[in-house]
């Protein structure tokens, strides 16, 4: 059972640009949350989704940053018109079909280089 | 608010010797508490919880100790191994799936 995938696991982007993360979940899980971490510290929660819904978006910028988990297809994450403070490991994690859950199952993250 | 921390960024032991990490956390509210090891290039891979109605919790080579009279968690690793060099991390659950996150504590092994 594959677990976790994230794509691409680096990525580089000039200042101004767009940076699309994927995170495909375990397999069974329908739950899926996006973690940033800044160097030096812990993760930060950002948002939680499940198949076409955005439960709780609460820790997500409110600008240029945004989630999608499409019925078909990897959960994104979108940053639009990227800065350097943008620079950081962003993580996504799954968990299983029976709710939401803090038992969750991390992804390898995608690490985001702004220059 | 909630804050969850770590009392040292760094530790390192000796290979064989057991291993002590700290972690004070601020909100009571929280149902669980877990601890995660993030090797370096990984995502953080779960060790252990612990309920919140619990003081004590062992695993395999691990045990979890919560005190909630003073807001302190700690995790210990019995006869540290090599293997166990990493960044470990304290997390509170203060709702059903939101997971808080201290700063980490890095465990270096030394042979």
């Amino acid at each position: 059972n594959a677990g976790v995938m994230q794509n691409p696991r680096h990525l580089v982007r000039r200042r101004g640009q767009e940076a699309r993360l994927r995170c495909s979940p375990m397999k069974g899980h329908s739950h899926v949350y996006w973690y940033r971490q800044l160097p030096e510290e812990g993760l930060k929660f950002m948002v939680y989704l499940q198949k076409e819904n955005i439960i709780d978006e609460s820790g997500m910028p409110k600008e240029r940053f945004s989630a999608e988990f499409p019925k078909e297809g990897p959960s994104i994450l979108r940053i639009q018109q990227v800065v350097r403070g943008d620079s950081a490991a962003y993580f996504c994690a799954s968990s299983p079909e029976r709710g939401p859950s803090y038992e969750q199952y991390f992804g390898p993250g995608t690490r985001l280089t702004v220059t | 608010g909630e804050s969850v921390g770590l009392h040292l960024p760094t530790l390192s032991v000796q290979e064989g010797d057991n291993s002590i990490i700290n972690c004070a956390y601020s909100n009571s509210a929280s149902d669980y508490f877990i601890w995660y090891k993030q090797e370096s290039g990984k995502g953080p891979q779960f060790i252990i919880d612990i309920r919140s109605n619990m003081d004590k919790r062992q695993g395999q080579r691990v045990t979890v100790l919560l005190n909630k009279t003073v807001k302190h968690l700690s995790l210990q690793i019995a006869a540290t191994q090599p293997g166990d060099s990493a960044v470990y991390f304290c997390a509170e659950n203060p709702n059903d799936y939101k997971l808080s996150f201290g700063a980490g504590t890095t465990v270096t092994v030394r042979a």
